[in-house]
C-alpha cells in the first residue's frame, strides 16, 4: 500500500500568517491528490484536487502543487476560518489512503 | 440536491456484526464509485473501502480485509458495509461518501456519518 507522510501533525499561526503543509507518498502518484479540509464535528470537504487545482467555490488563497512523491497545500494569508485539520488523499492505487492530518490552530 | 445518509451504527461486542447502510439521493447513483472513510475520536481519516459503479469492483483496506464487504443496490440508491469480527479499534464515525478521488473537479459529497463503538 502507498503510506501517505503528512507534515506537520499541527502548527500554530495568526491571521495572515502563510502557511505549508506536505504530504509525501511512499512511491510516485503522479497528480492523484487531494487536499480536504476538517471543522470538528463536520465531514471533510475536498479543497484541491489533482494536485494543484481548486475546487470550485473554494478561495483562491488555497493552492496546490506537487507531483510524484511530493505535495504542497499552501494558504497564503490564514483567514479566521481557515482553523481546522488539513487531510491528503491519494488516489492513485487502491486502497486510497490519507495522511496523518495536520491541524492548524490560532497562535 | 445531493444527500448521503449513513443509518446502521450502534454499540456491538468484540467479535459482533454490524450493516452500515448509506442512502443516496440527488444524482445519477450508478455513474459513481461509493466510499467508506471512518475517523475514531479525535484520530485522522482512514479509508476503508470502496465500490465501483456497478458493484463489480471493490477494495478494501488491509485492516478490514476479510472481516468487511462494501456491495451496492443501484436500484435502491443504496450503498452497504457489512462489518464482522469488530474489534475496539473498528470503533469510529464511518461516513459514506461520493467523489472522494476526482482528476475532473466533481465535488466530493460526504454523509453526517454513524458511530460505531465496539466494547470488549
Amino acid at each position: 500500500d502507498i503510506q501517505m507522510t503528512q507534515s506537520p501533525s499541527s502548527l500554530s499561526a495568526s491571521v495572515g500568517d502563510r502557511v505549508t503543509i506536505t504530504c509525501r507518498a511512499s512511491q510516485g502518484i503522479g497528480s492523484d491528490l487531494g487536499w480536504f479540509q476538517q471543522k470538528p464535528g463536520k465531514a471533510p470537504k475536498r479543497l484541491i484536487y489533482a494536485a494543484s487545482s481548486l475546487q470550485s467555490g473554494v478561495p483562491s488563497r488555497f493552492g496546490g502543487s506537487g507531483s510524484g512523491t511530493e505535495f504542497t497545500l499552501t494558504i497564503s494569508s490564514l483567514q479566521p476560518e481557515d482553523f481546522a485539520t488539513y487531510f491528503c488523499l491519494q488516489h492513485n492505487t487502491y486502497p486510497s489512503t490519507f495522511g496523518q492530518g495536520t491541524k492548524v490552530e490560532i497562535k | 440536491e445531493v444527500q448521503l445518509v449513513e443509518s446502521g451504527g450502534g454499540l456491538v461486542q468484540s467479535g459482533g456484526s454490524l450493516r452500515l447502510s448509506c442512502a443516496a439521493s440527488g444524482f445519477t447513483f450508478n455513474h459513481y464509485w461509493m466510499y467508506w472513510v471512518r475517523q475514531a475520536p479525535g484520530k485522522g481519516l482512514v479509508w476503508v473501502s470502496g465500490i465501483h459503479d456497478d458493484g463489480r469492483r471493490t477494495n478494501y483496506a488491509d485492516s478490514v480485509k476479510g472481516r468487511f464487504t462494501i456491495s451496492r443496490d443501484n436500484a435502491k440508491n443504496m450503498v452497504y458495509l457489512q462489518m464482522s469480527s469488530l474489534r475496539a479499534e473498528d470503533t469510529a464515525v464511518y461516513y459514506c461518501a461520493r467523489s472522494l478521488g476526482s482528476s475532473s473537479g466533481d465535488e466530493d459529497y460526504w454523509g453526517q456519518g454513524t458511530l460505531v463503538t465496539v466494547s470488549s
